[in-house]
């Protein structure tokens, strides 16, 4: 199916890593990414994977891509209050449809 | 200055009415989307025009009518509102470039059916 799974809910504490999981769908996607949204906002990029990268690191995100196990994580440091949010993985088919499938996304609380 | 804008932010109406929700980009892409939020945050594509040209069409009912007159605008007509049309309904657009096809998002539209 189309399904793009995350688990629902991480909490963390202010300072402490977060790890938020994702597994896709399409093997064939070639980008894949990561955002964000704030209570009563729109979707925001946070960043993206090329498939052929393992890694990729932009200050305090981290991107992880197993492309064998299809799993896509998103490594935040010194986490802070104002990461609350919700976090969306996403898959973009690269037919002709364009289609940008989601994730269920997963709600990030960071404790004081 | 905004990228991606859709008015009205926020739209409460009668069952039985019929609303519309305009999208607007400024950012040049060949792609633009509707997609629908609902009440446990889900996300699901609706519609996706290429260049004017519908491409996707999910299995939305035929009340919702999307039209794009040109490339920049994307608008959205919902025909016979059902209370299960409450939901937050966000624009997006994309254009294939060096990073990808990325997807740039409007603030959304609460639309709120009574």
């Amino acid at each position: 199916g189309e399904d793009v799974e995350q688990s629902l809910f991480l909490s963390v504490r202010e300072g402490d890593s977060s790890v938020i999981n994702c597994t896709y769908t399409d093997s064939s996607s070639t980008y894949l990414y990561w955002y964000k949204q704030e209570p009563g906002a729109g979707l925001q990029l946070l960043t993206y994977i090329f498939s052929n990268m393992d890694m990729k690191q932009d200050q305090r995100l981290t991107v992880l891509l197993n492309k064998k196990d299809k799993h896509l994580s998103l490594r935040i440091a010194d986490t802070q209050t104002g990461d609350s949010a919700i976090y969306f993985c996403a898959e973009i088919r690269e037919d002709s449809s364009y289609k940008l499938i989601f994730g269920s996304g997963t709600r990030l609380l960071v404790r004081p | 200055d905004t990228a991606v804008s859709q008015t009205p932010k926020y739209l409460v109406t009668q069952m039985g009415n019929d609303k519309s929700i305009k999208c607007e980009q400024n950012l040049g892409h060949d792609t633009m989307y509707w997609y629908k939020q609902d009440s446990k945050k889900f996300l699901k594509i609706m519609f996706s025009y290429n260049n004017k040209e519908l491409i996707i069409n999910e299995t939305v009912p035929n009340r919702f009518s999307p039209k794009s007159p040109d490339k920049a605008h994307l608008n959205l007509h919902i025909n016979s509102l059902e209370l299960g049309d409450s939901a937050v309904y966000f624009c997006a657009s994309s254009q294939r470039g060096r990073q990808g096809r990325q997807a740039f998002f409007g603030q959304g539209t609460r639309l709120t059916v009574v």
